[in-house]
């Protein structure tokens, strides 16, 4: 079993809609979530950011964290042309090698 | 803001030439880390190094190596490009232990002939 896994995708939405993303894992250790969207030939950049359960919220984006099932997710509010991209989920320990445990990315097409 | 900074946005190198790909940060950031990343085989890590002079294997250091002399700086070094070597090419950088946050320069594509 992999240790992050996420759906690759591609998942086509209209403008407007909610895009849902999700990733699940395997080691309980994990304490840092993060996501990331990357643009076609660019680098990734860092989209949230979350330390261990719960929620967090930043303008259209929403994402959640539930340990118990080890499960995150991604939600995406009135998505916009914009929000085509690649969305990579990332996680670490807390006193851990330094190292990400990223899943593979998850594409996303808003369709105008 | 963190900027991550990569010498070449695009490289053409034939087989069996040394290649080099450097890497600065200006945030004064502990850890630098190289990755490649394929279609469908997700970001891969090549190698690590958490301090000047300090280097850490990752998931796929066979035909790579780096360094780092100056703690803004990490350099990949392709001792002999082969043509699976072709691919996108990221570095990264953490502020260090206890703040494990990425922040990922703009990439170089590299293709091997």
């Amino acid at each position: 079993q992999k240790e992050v896994e996420q759906d690759p995708g591609p998942l086509s939405v209209p403008e407007g809609a909610i895009v849902s993303l999700n990733c699940t894992y395997s080691n309980s250790a994990f304490q840092y979530f993060m996501w990331y969207r990357q643009y076609s030939r660019k680098g990734p950049e860092l989209l949230m950011y979350t330390y261990s359960s719960g929620n967090k919220e930043d303008g259209r984006f929403t994402a959640q964290v539930d340990k118990s099932s080890k499960y995150i997710s991604l939600f995406i509010r009135d998505s916009q042309p914009s929000d085509s991209a690649t969305y990579l989920c990332a996680m670490s320990e807390e006193y851990g090698n330094n190292r990400l445990a990223f899943g593979k990315g998850n594409q996303v097409v808003v369709i105008p | 803001d963190v900027k991550v900074t990569q010498s070449s946005r695009y490289l053409v190198k034939r087989t069996g030439e040394k290649v080099f790909l450097e890497c600065v940060q200006d945030m004064d950031h502990e850890n630098m880390f190289w990755y490649r990343q394929d279609p469908g085989l997700g970001l891969r890590l090549i190698y690590f190094s958490y301090d000047v002079k300090m280097k850490e294997k990752g998931d796929i250091p066979e035909g790579y190596s780096v360094s780092r002399e100056k703690k803004e700086r990490f350099s990949l070094i392709l001792e002999s490009a082969s043509t699976n070597q072709t691919s996108m090419y990221l570095c990264a950088s953490s502020l260090g232990v206890g703040q494990e946050t990425q922040y990922f320069g703009p990439g170089t594509r590299l293709l091997v002939l």
